[in-house]
């Protein structure tokens, strides 16, 4: 069936360090979108990007759609970046729903 | 930078009563939608909603959910009789363009429903 898979599920990182989360989708998308979910449980935007590489000062996404995965780099790691990423994805063929993985939890230790 | 704003932040119900969850799209948007999260869990797409019709929804969005525009900004969720395994954060999103068209969807803060 239409799924979006995220790994590693869980990562604890020293602050500084850079890390690589990766995104699956079994279909064709239009539509892909990067989130952090903070404490509060806000889902913050951090990027759209149904294909191609786009940069965000220390955060870069890449999303290779012919081979169906696309993956978020962190790097110098600080403590605010603890929390959940999201990847959700909406899918060809006509619906308008976001398909959202389950989520990668990041842990960022001083 | 627009947003898309929520109320309330939170709210605490007792089961069987109705509850009433509201956004305000950002103000040039023509799709909106409602997805929910229970606590743990993934985040789920409810419904979709354009040109003040349900445009999809998914199998949990069954008859005691009702969606309206009301007004020209404001966009509700109707739980009628809620339920224990109601209890979610609820988040609005609105999207500018047709699905048709690669377009972000922009979500709002969302709205911590507990059903006791």
């Amino acid at each position: 069936g239409i799924q979006v898979e995220q790994s590693p599920p869980d990562l604890i990182l020293q602050e500084g360090a850079n890390s690589t989360l990766r995104c699956n989708f079994s279909d064709s998308v239009n539509n892909l979108q990067w989130f952090h979910q903070n404490p509060w449980g806000q889902l913050i935007n951090l990027f759209y990007i149904p294909s191609g590489t786009k940069q965000n000062g220390r955060l870069s996404a890449t999303t290779v759609a012919t081979e169906r995965y696309s993956l978020l780099y962190i790097s110098s790691s600080q403590t605010t970046d603890s929390g959940v990423y999201f990847c959700a994805v909406k899918f060809q063929g006509g619906s308008e729903k976001l398909v959202f993985g389950k989520g990668m939890k990041l842990t960022v230790n001083p | 930078e627009p947003e898309v704003t929520q109320t309330p932040s939170h709210q605490v119900t007792q089961m069987g009563q109705e509850v009433i969850l509201r956004c305000v799209p950002i103000s040039n948007h023509l799709y909106f939608y409602w997805y929910r999260q229970i606590l743990g869990q993934k985040v789920e797409f409810l419904v979709s909603f354009y040109n003040n019709e349900i445009s999809e929804k998914s199998e949990i969005f069954d008859d005691q959910f009702s969606v309206e525009r009301p007004d020209g900004s404001n966009f509700t969720l109707k739980i009628r009789s809620t339920k224990l395994e109601d209890s979610a954060m609820y988040f609005c999103a609105s999207s500018g363009r047709s699905h048709l068209y690669q377009e972000t969807q922009y979500f709002g803060p969302g709205t911590r429903l507990l059903v006791l």
